[in-house]
């Protein structure tokens, strides 16, 4: 079974560092885009970017871009995003999905709260 | 950055009765990067739709799409109950990739 699985939820502070993770299996992981995918709490949804975990090539939307860092471990088919200082804005859930013919697979989603 | 309006934002219909959901763009997105997908409360989206009107694996075929250019529709030919969610267009050509502000389906 293909599929996505994502670390479970953060509660954090701001200012604090948080790195997320995206396993994938069932497939060959370097063979596809993996996009990361914000929904803020009621809203809608918003691509953070995509990276290529092959080479790790990235393509962050100029909203998200500085705000996080895509990266990926390919020997153990996972991919992550981290913010080096949280904000209270970042708070959502953030979903991973395969890119294939528009994003064909998702991750269960991530919840991130920021909070003081 | 291609935007994309979906109208209308609710739409209120009955079990057995036929749903329009359209979706515009801002700029020309072809016939090959347009996506619909479907999300539940507390649910990760779902692909329904790609490349415009290529429905997705395991999707029903009361699901179908349609348009090029600028103007997108889904249509679900008879819903279900199951059917009643937030259904988002997206284009995912040139960066970025966006997403519609979502269309509601429910129950009247």
């Amino acid at each position: 079974e293909v599929q996505l699985v994502q670390s479970g939820a953060e509660v954090k502070k701001p200012g604090d560092s948080l790195k997320i993770s995206c396993k994938g299996s069932g497939y060959i992981f370097t063979s596809n885009w993996i996009a990361w995918v914000r929904q803020m709490p009621g809203k809608g949804l918003e691509c953070v970017g995509i990276m290529y975990p092959g080479d790790s090539q990235t393509i962050y939307s100029p909203s998200f871009r500085g705000q996080v860092t895509m990266s990926a471990d390919k020997s153990i088919s996972t991919a992550y995003l981290q913010w080096s200082s949280l904000r209270a804005s970042d708070s959502g859930t953030y979903y991973c999905a395969r890119v294939g013919g528009g994003f064909d697979i998702w991750g269960q989603g991530t919840m991130v709260t920021v909070s003081s | 950055e291609i935007v994309l309006t979906q109208s209308p934002g609710t739409l209120s219909l009955s079990p057995g009765e036929r749903a329009s959901l359209s979706c515009r763009a801002s700029q020309s997105v072809g016939n090959t990067y347009l996506a619909w997908y479907q999300q539940k409360p507390g649910q990760a989206p779902r692909l329904l739709i790609y490349a415009a009107s290529n429905r997705a694996t395991g999707v029903p075929d009361r699901f179908s799409g349609s348009g090029s250019g600028t103007v997108f529709t889904l249509t679900i030919s008879r819903l279900e109950p199951e059917d009643f969610a937030v259904y988002y267009c997206q284009h995912y050509g040139r960066s970025p990739w966006t997403f519609g502000q979502g269309t509601k389906v429910e129950i009247k």
